[in-house]
């Protein structure tokens, strides 16, 4: 299978507690976003990654948020001392860009989180 | 402040007949536009996408309508079957390499 990946499929937390997302993007791709998706609306940009930079961070994501792509290949989602509010589905997605052409992306099936 | 709008949060059609689905925005710097399509627990899955320099973009069974004068696009599905349910999102992009999301519309195609 060569789509993207994210683990875990669902992660149940208490609140207070850290969790920790992973995504493997396509492998040829040099782009990855990471987007949040609360029900009943569309995705939100949280940040992206072009290789192994991070390039574009959203206001949405607070000082508890924090995301890396080492090497330029999977990428870590973590969210320290986790609020009921972060429930949610995280979205990661890849896509290969080619300098300013909007490309298409690529969505992994997302990681459910819920926060009790 | 919502800048990509799918006003009909659900639209139930016939299996065979035409399904529209609508899009307004209100950034005239979006120059880029997609329809996203999502079935439940998968991400969603590009479908069509069109630039702010076309009216009209087709592929297969779909086709994507741009009014820039009204901020307005559609999607355009005929004959629609019974796999085509699922939640479509339009999105919008100004070049900054972040999509603006609509909150979908849930599309159901009856047999």
């Amino acid at each position: 299978d060569t789509g993207v990946s994210q683990d875990p499929r669902h992660k149940i937390t208490k609140r207070g507690q850290n969790v920790t997302f992973r995504c493997d993007p396509i492998s040829e791709h040099n782009r990855l976003y990471w987007y949040r998706q609360t029900l009943g609306q569309g995705p939100e940009f949280l940040t992206y990654f072009q290789n192994e930079a991070q390039l574009e961070k959203s206001r949405l994501l607070s000082d508890r948020f924090s995301a890396e792509r080492p090497k330029g290949s999977f990428s870590t989602l973590e969210i320290q001392r986790t609020e009921q509010g972060d429930s949610a589905m995280y979205l990661c997605a890849s896509s290969l860009a080619r300098g300013l052409i909007n490309e298409k992306l690529f969505f992994g099936s997302g990681t459910q989180l819920s926060v009790l | 402040d919502q800048q990509v709008k799918q006003n009909s949060p659900s639209l139930s059609v016939q299996e065979g007949r035409i399904s529209i689905l609508n899009c307004d925005y209100t950034n005239s710097m979006f120059d880029y536009f997609l329809w996203y399509k999502k079935y439940p627990a998968e991400g969603p899955t590009f479908l069509i996408s069109i630039s702010s320099i076309k009216d009209k973009n087709e592929d297969g069974r779909f086709t994507v309508f741009l009014n820039k004068s009204a901020k307005h696009l559609s999607l355009h599905i005929v004959p629609s079957q019974p796999g085509d349910s699922a939640v479509y999102f339009c999105a919008a992009s100004d070049s900054n390499y972040q999509l603006i999301w609509g909150a979908g519309t849930k599309l159901i195609i009856k047999p």
